[in-house]
């Protein structure tokens, strides 16, 4: 399974925007890339996922980059709610395994 | 819209009991998942399924055992619990299939299991 790398932390301040990085420089052209996020003592929830273009929905965008090598996440006004860990994960589904595998994501503390 | 249930939310196990951690889904998702979280970590895949009648080992396999009882039920059991597998627990499904491949998960609420 190709790796990802994410910064243990970000902080941001309330309202403004936010982007969070991870760095897949060993993705496959199969490899779709997924965000999700944990908030305390809660089980990790999806935020959104793309394969090769951008993608926006109702909580947040992701920008890819054009060799795919690295990708953002981007809150567009950050809230106290936010504060969360940010997975960023690679999942292939060519082999039929449907795997989602965590790294060690981005702590984001949002402060007031 | 129950979505991910699982039972026990808590349990303390004396070291060397078994127990059965218990996973069901209401959305008629294919494939189910069963994670581990220790302090301050990321998750790591413990078992998977695929789909119905399928199951594969995960990240960390050794110490447990699973059964896919149905579409909707997915068990983890630890057959002789040790302190090692103190943990959070969090069962997840997807829908996953041939038409579907790319679909979110979701996850449960999580077990905290504490091992003594």
């Amino acid at each position: 399974d190709a790796k990802t790398t994410q910064p243990n932390s970000m902080e941001s301040n309330e309202e403004e925007p936010v982007h969070l990085p991870c760095n897949h420089s060993t993705i496959s052209g199969t490899d779709y890339i997924h965000w999700y996020r944990q908030l305390p003592s809660q089980g990790p929830e999806y935020v959104i996922h793309g394969l090769t273009s951008n993608v926006n929905n109702r909580m947040a965008s992701l920008a890819i980059a054009e060799d795919r090598k690295s990708s953002t996440l981007i809150l567009h006004r950050a809230t106290l709610r936010d504060a969360a860990v940010y997975y960023c994960i690679l999942r292939n589904t060519t082999s039929g395994t449907y795997k989602y595998i965590f790294g060690t994501g981005t702590r984001l503390k949002v402060l007031a | 819209n129950a979505g991910v249930t699982q039972t026990p939310k808590f349990q303390v196990l004396k070291t060397g009991q078994s127990m059965t951690l218990q996973c069901a889904q209401d959305m008629n998702h294919n494939s189910m998942y069963w994670y581990r979280q220790d302090p301050g970590m990321g998750l790591r895949l413990i078992y998977y399924s695929a789909s119905e009648g399928t199951t594969d080992k995960g990240e960390v396999p050794n110490g447990y055992n699973v059964s896919r009882l149905n579409k909707r039920e997915f068990s983890l059991r630890l057959e002789s619990a040790a302190p090692s597998q103190t943990s959070v627990y969090f069962c997840a499904s997807s829908l996953s299939s041939r038409g579907y491949r790319n679909t979110e998960a979701f996850f449960g609420q999580g077990t905290r299991l504490t091992v003594v």
